[in-house]
């Protein structure tokens, strides 16, 4: 089992730009969530996805949203990039029930310039 | 709200001193408190929880809900143990797990 694995690793991007990022939940788990982590400080929560829909959402603009498919894997998209929008941005994986644990992937680090 | 506070940026002890990293929490409900580890070039991992009261890597933390701490403590440190320490919280018996960290804490051994 890969783990959790998220793509591409890293990305460029320009101001205004789109952006779509790719995560693959660890094996037997159907919860992905997302979190953004700008540079010195931890990981804010930014939604999750469970049964191909939105569960839950933290304080993130309308321009963050997310997908999820039947085989559980998950895309974030970020519209109308903005230079603040640079920042690790981490997938985490769980299955449904009590005292679960969450399972982080790698991140993909994107870069708006 | 909820919040979780690591006072320390950077904790630098010598090798075979105790160590503490300190976590405080604000939250209105029940909450559970987790402390996760990045080692460098390595992705974040759960360290400990406090429901299931485990010594991991010798560590341990302690739920303390009159002070709302979650310090993680360790008695003899070792050079392996140098990493960047989160803390967080989730809302206690629920099936979604919506962590809340903190800023984290850089952990220093020197030999």
């Amino acid at each position: 089992d890969a783990g959790v694995t998220q793509s591409p690793t890293h990305l460029i991007k320009t101001r205004g730009q789109q952006v779509t990022l790719r995560c693959s939940p660890k094996s037997g788990h159907d919860t992905v969530s997302w979190y953004q982590q700008a540079l010195g400080q931890g990981p804010q929560f930014i939604f999750q996805y469970y049964e191909e829909e939105e569960r839950q959402r933290g304080n993130f603009p309308d321009r963050f949203s997310g997908h999820q498919f039947p085989n559980y894997s998950s895309e974030l998209n970020v519209n109308a990039l903005l230079l603040g929008d640079s920042a690790l941005y981490l997938c985490a994986s769980s299955s449904q029930g009590l005292n679960t644990e969450a399972f982080f992937g790698q991140g993909t680090r994107l870069t708006v310039v | 709200a909820q919040r979780v506070t690591q006072p320390e940026k950077l904790l630098s002890v010598f090798k075979g001193a105790p160590v503490e990293l300190k976590c405080n929490y604000s939250y209105s409900g029940s909450p559970e408190l987790f402390w996760y580890v990045q080692y460098s070039r390595q992705r974040l991992q759960l360290l400990l929880r406090h429901i299931s009261r485990e010594s991991i890597k010798g560590f341990t933390a302690d739920l303390n809900k009159g002070e709302t701490s979650f310090h993680l403590k360790k008695p003899f440190a070792q050079e392996e143990d140098s990493a960047m320490y989160y803390c967080a919280l989730s809302e206690a018996n629920t099936g979604f797990q919506k962590l809340v960290f903190g800023t984290g804490t850089r952990l220093l051994v020197s030999p």
